[in-house]
């Protein structure tokens, strides 16, 4: 079992949808969790970063974290075809030598029609 | 904001030489850099780990002596593919961060191809 799994996708959605995305993960000492969102040939751009269990918003994004259940989302209100790209969750505990590494899910590729 | 600037994006050299490829933190000091590499629809396979004035941390199955990995200051870091093969042909992308418990930025990636 890999520490953080999350579909690949493709997930296809129409332009105005609500897009939900997911990570869920094994190891309970992850501590902070992180979206980003990859366009093709570039490198991942940092969406939101969070720490706690919860919700946190930034504008049409929406990131939750529930640590009970070792899982988190990632929520996009009214999706637009420039956000057809791939996301990845990420999340980072202290490794032995104390360094927090982060740990990469494979990302979800989603594609937002007109 | 946060910049990472990665340079080249695009590469292509001869197999048996050496590929240099900065990564650069424009507007903050990054006390860690990390390394990638990504084949494609591939999610991101962490290479190394280099702390500023510190020998870098490889994982593992990455060759040290093959991937060097320099973090000479606290915004630049380089990765040198030495006497590179086509199978090292890769998207590789750096990250740089603050300190810990920070979040990661990415630079833009290096698209290395050799022939």
């Amino acid at each position: 079992q890999k520490e953080v799994e999350q579909d690949p996708g493709p997930l296809s959605v129409p332009e105005g949808a609500i897009v939900s995305l997911n990570c869920t993960y094994s190891n309970s000492a992850f501590q902070y969790f992180m979206w980003y969102r990859q366009y093709s040939r570039k490198g991942p751009e940092l969406l939101m970063y969070t720490y706690s269990s919860g919700n946190k918003e930034d504008g049409r994004f929406t990131a939750q974290v529930d640590k009970s259940s070792k899982y988190i989302s990632l929520f996009i209100r009214d999706s637009q075809p420039s956000d057809s790209a791939t996301y990845l969750c990420a999340m980072s505990a202290p490794s032995t030598g104390g360094s927090y590494i982060p740990t990469f899910g494979r990302g979800t590729s989603l594609i937002v029609h007109p | 904001g946060a910049v990472v600037s990665q340079h080249p994006s695009r590469v292509i050299c001869k197999s048996g030489t050496s590929v240099k490829i900065e990564c650069r933190s424009l507007d903050f000091q990054a006390t860690t850099m990390f390394w990638y590499r990504q084949f494609p629809k591939k999610s991101l396979m962490l290479m190394a780990t280099s702390n500023e004035g510190s020998k870098a941390t490889y994982e593992q199955g990455v060759e040290k002596d093959k991937f060097l990995i320099n973090h000479a200051s606290l915004t630049l870091s380089t990765l040198t593919v030495t006497s590179a093969h086509p199978e090292d042909s890769s998207f590789y992308i750096c990250s740089a961060r603050r300190q810990e418990r920070t979040e990661a930025f990415f630079g833009q990636g290096t698209r290395l191809t050799v022939v």
